[in-house]
């Protein structure tokens, strides 16, 4: 069965140092979100994209958080420097085209000291 | 813009009971509706969609979710549950129209006992 990769699975760094997350979606999806979920908290997007281009990152800190999605197939959600408040799970997801059902990676749990 | 609230953040239940977790949303537009389920450490699996047709739609392991639309509500149900239900579950909205990604209520913990 088709899975979202997502590496690594778990993450430890020091605050101010940079992080970086990699996700592969299912193979034939167009669209790709990153999501971060807070301990205890639903997830909360940060960004979508559709093949290459960004379609939402209003939420998305962009003084310190970048993502990009290279010829429309794997992406990188990069936090440079991290802080603190930034220790969560980022999740990726991804579905065939806008506004069906998306699947999930395993995520990747941050922990920022 | 769209918004989901889950109106129990936990529920404990004995094993063989039956259970519901409500959902409510808000959206000014037709929306879709999903409910996914988060085992301890792991990402999100879909349970249970409407998107259009039967209000009433069904998972393969027994849980059920009605769509009403007067009530705006999307409540999950299942006649008796047990141990290996215990997880964490999100109801999420989406608008129908594109570009629109799912928005997620705060979660219920389901808590199963013998």
């Amino acid at each position: 069965e088709a899975e979202v990769a997502q590496s690594p699975r778990y993450k430890i760094t020091e605050k101010s140092q940079a992080v970086a997350f990699w996700c592969d979606p299912i193979s034939g999806h167009a669209t790709l979100y990153w999501y971060r979920q807070i301990l205890g908290q639903g997830p909360e997007l940060l960004v979508q994209f559709q093949d290459e281009s960004v379609v939402d990152d209003s939420q998305l800190p962009k003084d310190r958080f970048s993502a990009e999605r290279l010829k429309g197939v794997d992406s990188t959600l990069k936090i440079q420097p991290a802080e603190l408040g930034d220790s969560a799970m980022y999740l990726c997801a991804s579905s065939l085209r806008l506004n069906t059902e998306a699947f999930f990676g395993q995520g990747t749990r941050l922990t920022v000291v | 813009a769209q918004s989901v609230t889950q109106l129990d953040s936990q529920v404990p239940v004995f094993e063989e009971a039956p259970v519901e977790l409500r959902c409510n949303y808000s959206s000014s537009v037709s929306v879709y509706l999903f409910w996914y389920v988060q085992y301890p450490n792991q990402g999100l699996q879909l349970l249970l969609k409407y998107l259009s047709g039967s209000t009433l739609v069904e998972s393969i392991n027994g849980f059920e979710a009605e769509f009403n639309k007067s009530q705006t509500s999307f409540h999950l149900r299942k006649p008796s549950v047990h141990i290996s239900d215990t997880a964490e579950y999100f109801c999420a909205v989406s608008a129908y129209q594109a570009g629109t990604a799912l928005i997620f209520g705060k979660g219920t913990t389901l808590s199963v006992s013998s």
